[in-house]
């Protein structure tokens, strides 16, 4: 089965620029999560989807960081205007399942420089 | 404030001995624990779920313990191979209501078996 697939794997923009990170999840997926991982850390959920509703964006910066699953399936992730703290690998990780039972499988990542 | 905490420095091992990897928590009650693994430049990979009823989950080469009174997972790794140096993640979830399941990861540990 094909894995989370994740574009650009690479970005690098100026401060104050737009960005934007796609997600495809694995097939039949019903939950889609964003995390930031700053180099060093460990992931941080940025916000999760159950379908194409918002689950818990708690931890999304809503001033600059937006994201949308319109259809149920691929999301996007977008930052603008970015600042030099966003500087990270953006993970997308997908579960079959929600509740805590279900694996989350990752993507590659997306790895974003803000010169 | 919830807090994952995990061996901050690079942990060696030699080659076919047991590596004990450790995560202690604090504020926070998970109803579950994971931990992954992770590549350089990769995402994390899922290795084992323990429920807060569970004490020990076994699966070939690795072992977890959860003690929740303690607020401590162990992680093992028996016969350990080359193969198996990478960065581990602990991650707790569950309990937040409302189907939220996005974890909290802890920074990792950069486990390195030498031969």
């Amino acid at each position: 089965e094909a894995g989370v697939a994740q574009s650009p794997r690479y970005k690098i923009i100026e401060k104050r620029q737009s960005v934007a990170f796609w997600c495809n999840p694995i097939s039949g997926h019903a939950t889609l999560y964003w995390y930031q991982q700053i180099l060093g850390q460990g992931p941080k959920l940025l916000i999760q989807f159950q379908n194409n509703g918002v689950v818990d964006d708690s931890q999304l910066p809503k001033d600059r960081f937006s994201a949308e699953r319109l259809k149920g399936v691929d999301s996007t992730l977008k930052i603008q205007p970015a600042k030099l703290e966003d500087s990270a690998v953006y993970l997308c990780a997908s579960s079959q399942v929600t509740g805590g039972s279900g694996t989350q499988y990752f993507g590659p990542g997306t790895r974003l420089l803000v010169l | 404030s919830q807090k994952i905490e995990q061996n901050s420095e690079a942990l060696n091992i030699q080659e076919g001995k047991t590596a004990t990897l450790t995560c202690n928590y604090t504020n926070y009650s998970p109803a579950y624990l994971q931990w992954y693994r992770q590549d350089p430049g990769r995402g994390p990979v899922f290795l084992l779920l323990i429920r807060e009823n569970e004490k020990e989950k076994r699966k070939e080469r690795l072992k977890v313990t959860f003690d929740t009174t303690l607020k401590q997972s162990l992680f093992h790794i028996t016969a350990s191979q080359p193969a198996d140096s990478a960065t581990y993640l602990c991650a707790l979830g569950g309990n937040s209501g409302g189907g939220a399941d996005g974890l909290t990861f802890g920074k990792g540990t950069h486990l390195i078996i030498q031969p």
